[in-house]
């Protein structure tokens, strides 16, 4: 089975503080993707990468930024945290695939961190 | 850009009866995917079905089957037979061509809760 795991299940920190919260996959998966959750909102993208190094900004990247230095890590920084990305921030990971869809588009997701910034 | 559109918040069903889950979008694509994701109290989100949009054929598995109408830009979904373990949030969510990245756009979710 696929497992996506992610540092901490709650984290609460101040107002800006540097807020790093990690995303491991352990299935060899070329993307892995950063949404944030919010009530009536759905999940939207921050940031994806889809190779070791690369990244794309999602619908919403401000105040936020990526790493992936190693294929089955991908973390996101808060650089200065604020009350206003007080979320629910969930990884995911897929294969690249090729073709027409197959089981490798799936995404499959971790437990997701819900932050708190006061 | 695509939208994803679930009217109803939150829903409510009796353990085995069967309940339907709207969910419309936007998009000038002529191939695309479609999925349902569940996210139960948990959160660990999971697929539950997927549509490639070039099949007529609605996707069914198991209990969840889908109603797909590509003219009308609609994709629901319906549980059989619903059980205490189907409560969760269900998300719709839309996949376009290219497929790098396989990014996803979310629908804002509905509330399903099986009542026993």
């Amino acid at each position: 089975d696929v497992k996506v795991t992610q540092s901490s299940r709650y984290l609460v920190k101040r107002t800006g503080e540097k807020v790093f919260l990690e995303c491991v996959q352990d299935m060899d998966h070329e993307n892995m993707f950063w949404y944030r959750q919010d009530p009536g909102l759905g999940l939207r993208l921050i940031y994806f990468s889809y190779d070791v190094k690369m990244k794309e900004k999602g619908d919403i990247p401000e105040g936020y930024s990526v790493s992936r230095e190693k294929k089955e890590r991908f973390s996101l920084i808060l650089e200065s945290a604020s009350t206003n990305q007080t979320s629910m921030y969930l990884c995911a990971s897929s294969f690249s695939g090729t073709g027409f869809l197959s089981s490798t588009d799936t995404q499959y997701f971790g437990p997701g961190t819900r932050l708190t910034v006061l | 850009a695509q939208t994803v559109t679930q009217s109803q918040p939150e829903m409510s069903v009796q353990e085995a009866e069967t309940v339907t889950l709207s969910c419309t979008y936007d998009t000038s694509e002529s191939n695309y995917y479609l999925f349902w994701y569940k996210q139960p109290p948990s959160r660990q989100m999971i697929l539950v079905i997927r549509q490639e949009a070039y099949k007529q054929q609605n996707a069914t598995e198991n209990r969840f089957s889908v109603n797909f109408q590509k003219a009308a830009k609609s994709f629901s979904l319906k549980i059989s037979d619903s059980q205490l373990g189907d409560t969760a949030m269900y998300f719709c969510a839309f996949m376009k061509p290219p497929r790098s990245g396989n990014k996803l756009v979310f629908g804002a979710g509905t509330i399903l809760r099986v009542k026993s």
